[in-house]
Formats: C-alpha cells, structure tokens, sequence
C-alpha cells in the first residue's frame, strides 16, 4: 500500500533537537491521523485532522506540534523530546467510505537520546 | 471506561486454521476493524464489520456479534506469512468522531 507515505522512515535525535516528521496521503481522504506506537502498549491516539481542522488532542505534549496545511499533508513538530517519546510513529488517513477505514504509512521510528 | 481484549500470543501450524478472538466494551459501537501488521511495519487492514454476521474475504474471514460484544478472525489454510500480529480495533462514535479504540494485538507465530 503506498497510498501514505511518511518520510523520514527513521530518526535520531537529541533532547535539544528540533524535526518534522512529514506524511503525504494520495488516497483523496478528508482524515488525517498520527498515532505513537510503543511496545507492550495499544495504538495511541496523538492527534486527528479533519477536512484540515483539528478535531481530536489526545492529551498529548506541547513538544509534538502539528500541521495540517491541506487534506493531503500532515506534519509532527517534534521540539525538546524526552527519551520515553521513543517509538514508531504512524500516520494514517481516512475516507468516509468503509466505515471510515484508516489507511496507515510505514511509520517513522524515532530514537531519542 | 472502554477496553478490547484479545489473546496475547497463538501459535498454530502451517496448512491449519486459526481464530483469534477480541471482545469489546465501548460506550458505542459503530464499526469492528481487523488490521495485520508484521514486525517493524504499518498495520494493513483486513476487514470491516459493522453487522452481525460473517464476512468473509479469500482466505480471511470476520465474524461479529454486537450483542456479545464479541468478534473474531478465522485464518485458512496459513502461511509462514502470515506470523504477524492481528489488531482488533472499535469505532464507538458516528460522524466526525473518528477516534477508534484498540486492542494490544495477538502475536501469531506460524510453525511448519
């Protein structure tokens, strides 16, 4: 499925480091999700763009931004991590049809050091 | 509050069947995901059920009954490719409440 992508597909940074974390959906989809994904732990829900507005914070930490600019692009802001943000994040769009079926990216496995 | 449970761990054989169970309990129910995702990579998704009923999709099928709060994915004739973990996820909302709930995962491991 390379109807979302997400660059880049791996990331090191430092505490003090600034990044984006980019996805890019091709499926005419009005949905955009991120999602952190850890070990041992379900998929969470970070944050949820629809038609461009943001309709779901999951309580998540002001040091993940993001950015919706259109219904195809989604950007995660990432500024002053903590190594416990370590894991794979996962970028998914949705269309109304299907129930709403969410389609995922590869994901972005991040380190933080 | 709201939960899926589904086992942590099954192992079966190459050539057999296997059903992996999720149980669910959600302050709503408006749709039951299955999603396969192998190690290191993005959850696919396999099955969509909204219905009572079984749904059935080449080797793969999905079965749901709302009033048990129950679903679960049959797999035929495995494949070593198909050791992966299998997600079962709720869609308690309508309308623009997209928000799903989702389950651990079931490892499965595929022996020949």
């Amino acid at each position: 499925e390379t109807g979302v992508t997400q660059t880049p597909r791996h990331l090191v940074m430092g505490m003090t480091n600034k990044k984006s974390l980019k996805c890019e959906q091709h499926l005419g989809h009005n949905a955009m999700y991120w999602y952190k994904q850890s070990a041992k732990k379900p998929l969470e829900l970070m944050f949820v763009y629809n038609f461009k507005e943001q309709t779901e914070n999951n309580s998540v930490p002001s040091r993940f931004s993001p950015e919706c600019p259109n219904s195809s692009h989604l950007f995660l802001h990432l500024h002053t991590l903590q190594p416990e943000d370590s894991a794979l994040y996962l970028c998914a769009s949705s269309g109304l049809a299907g129930g709403d079926t969410q389609y995922f990216g590869p994901g972005t496995r991040l380190t933080v050091l | 509050g709201q939960n899926i449970d589904q086992p942590t761990e099954m192992t079966a054989t190459e050539g057999a069947i296997v059903q992996i169970n999720c149980t669910y309990q959600t302050s709503g129910f408006n749709g039951l995901f299955w999603y396969q995702q192998h190690a290191g990579e993005a959850p696919t998704f396999l099955s969509y059920n909204v219905l009572d009923g079984l749904e059935e999709k080449g080797r793969f099928s999905s079965f749901l009954s709302r009033s048990k709060g129950y679903s679960y994915l049959l797999l035929k004739e495995l494949q070593m490719k198909d050791s992966a973990s299998y997600l079962c996820a709720v869609r308690p909302n309508a309308g623009n409440n997209r928000k799903l709930i989702w389950g651990l995962g079931t490892s499965l491991a595929v022996n020949p």
